[in-house]
């Protein structure tokens, strides 16, 4: 088993839908949990982080972490077109240790 | 978010000659970074992690005298492929983790696109 899951889709969507974005993963060690969007040829942005189980609200993006469920969720309200991107799910633990990735989900949000 | 830069953001080579990226945390000291190359549609692939002052740590698989990496500085990390050819044309991004937000935020620089003829 991977230590991290994710969707790669491609997720198409109407505009204005709420989209929903997960991840899971088996090492129970992980501490942080980060969502990042990657536009085509560009490199990562950072979207959201956090550390600790429930929700993280930041305008139309939510981060949600279930710890018992090692399950970690990104929600997006209001779709709009120009959040086609892919998005990617990184977990980390203490220290300097890299982050370890989902491979990403493709959305494509259509006006 | 903290900036991370990269140069040159495209480079067109011939085969056997070598080829430096630069990557600069601009608005904050980078303890750690990373280094990561991607294929189309594909996933990011860690090639390497270097902290300042000290030698990278490979990834299995990844030519450390092929693809040599200096930290010299906390806000200056250098990847150099050596001898490149033709397998080696793909977007290369580094990464940086430092004293910005929250300790273990990690910012990406916004890529180099190598393609070697």
């Amino acid at each position: 088993q991977k230590e991290v899951e994710q969707d790669p889709g491609p997720l198409s969507v109407p505009e204005g839908a709420i989209v929903s974005l997960n991840c899971t993963y088996s090492n129970s060690a992980f501490q942080y949990f980060m969502w990042y969007r990657q536009y085509s040829r560009k490199g990562p942005e950072l979207l959201m982080y956090t550390y600790s189980s429930g929700n993280k609200e930041d305008g139309r993006f939510t981060a949600q972490v279930d710890k018992s469920s090692k399950y970690i969720s990104l929600f997006i309200r209001d779709s709009q077109p120009s959040d086609s991107a892919t998005y990617l799910c990184a977990l980390g633990n203490s220290g300097n240790t890299p982050l370890v990735f989902g491979k990403g989900t493709r959305l494509s949000v259509i006006a | 978010g903290a900036v991370v830069s990269q140069h040159p953001s495209w480079v067109i080579c011939k085969s056997g000659t070598s080829v430096k990226i630069e990557c600069r945390s601009l608005d904050f000291q980078a303890t750690t970074m990373f280094w990561y190359r991607q294929f189309p549609k594909q996933s990011l692939m860690l090639m390497a992690t270097s902290n300042e002052g000290s030698k990278a740590t490979y990834e299995q698989g990844v030519e450390k005298d092929k693809f040599l990496i200096n930290h010299a500085s906390l806000t200056l990390s250098t990847l150099t492929v050596t001898s490149a050819h033709p397998e080696d044309s793909s977007f290369y991004i580094c990464s940086a983790r430092g004293l910005a937000g929250g300790a273990n935020e990690q910012f990406f620089g916004p890529g180099t696109r190598l393609t070697v003829l």
